[in-house]
């Protein structure tokens, strides 16, 4: 079946420090990535998509990912975090453009100040 | 972006009552529309497809006589769900593709306690 995988349940960084979050799918077939963030008692918020072209994306926020078909991934980074991005980050894709989002386990991100 | 609109926002209901969610495309028309759950922690979980004017399809797992969905019209689609019990506290989402259904855009969610 297909899945999405995140490496991470809880990274903790402190402010300035570099983010890397993982994420890889199963699925040979044709997907489109993206990166949601929910913050504290609010609801799902884009960060990021990829539908083709450039495998580099750059966000909102200063995020960027990386699609390496390879791989399967579609990695999330920020050069240099905030407090304010104390979240939880989702990766998800959608397969063969069915509307159908399929999401990873989610990330949750504290930065100490 | 598109706009999809979710109500109500929380709700708190008793036990083995019957709790409504509407879910709907404010900008946009959309025949197919997704209801998820998310658990405290968890990531959102697909419950349910919901087909304009056809049946839902539900993921495995889920109970079509407890999480009733219709989808009446091309901007409205609702989630009942039946006979609520404390388990059945959650997040639940709805989303909508647009267009050539390669972005899904989210309602804000609804908080259910069933107490």
């Amino acid at each position: 079946a297909q899945s999405v995988s995140q490496h991470n349940h809880h990274v903790i960084l402190s402010e300035a420090a570099s983010l890397e979050l993982g994420c890889n799918y199963s699925y040979g077939g044709t997907v489109n990535l993206f990166w949601y963030v929910q913050y504290p008692g609010q609801h799902l918020q884009l960060l990021l998509k990829y539908f083709s072209g450039d495998p580099l994306v750059k966000g909102i926020k200063g995020f960027e990912a990386e699609f390496i078909k390879s791989k399967f991934s579609f990695n999330l980074r920020k050069p240099s975090v905030q407090w304010s991005d104390t979240a939880e980050y989702f990766c998800a894709v959608i397969l063969n453009q069915g509307g159908k989002l399929i999401f990873g386990q989610g990330t949750e991100l504290s930065v100490k100040p | 972006g598109a706009v999809v609109s979710q109500h109500p926002s929380w709700v708190i209901c008793k036990s083995g009552t019957s709790v409504k969610i509407e879910c709907r495309s404010l900008d946009f028309q959309a025949t197919t529309m997704f209801w998820y759950r998310q658990f405290p922690k968890q990531s959102l979980m697909l419950m349910a497809t919901s087909n304009e004017g056809s049946k839902a399809t539900y993921e495995q797992g889920v109970e079509k006589d407890k999480f009733l969905i219709n989808h009446a019209s091309l901007t409205l689609s609702t989630l009942t769900v039946t006979s609520a019990h404390p388990e059945d506290s959650s997040f639940y989402i709805c989303s909508a593709p647009e267009g050539a259904h390669t972005e899904a855009f989210f309602g804000q969610g609804t908080r259910l306690t069933v107490v």
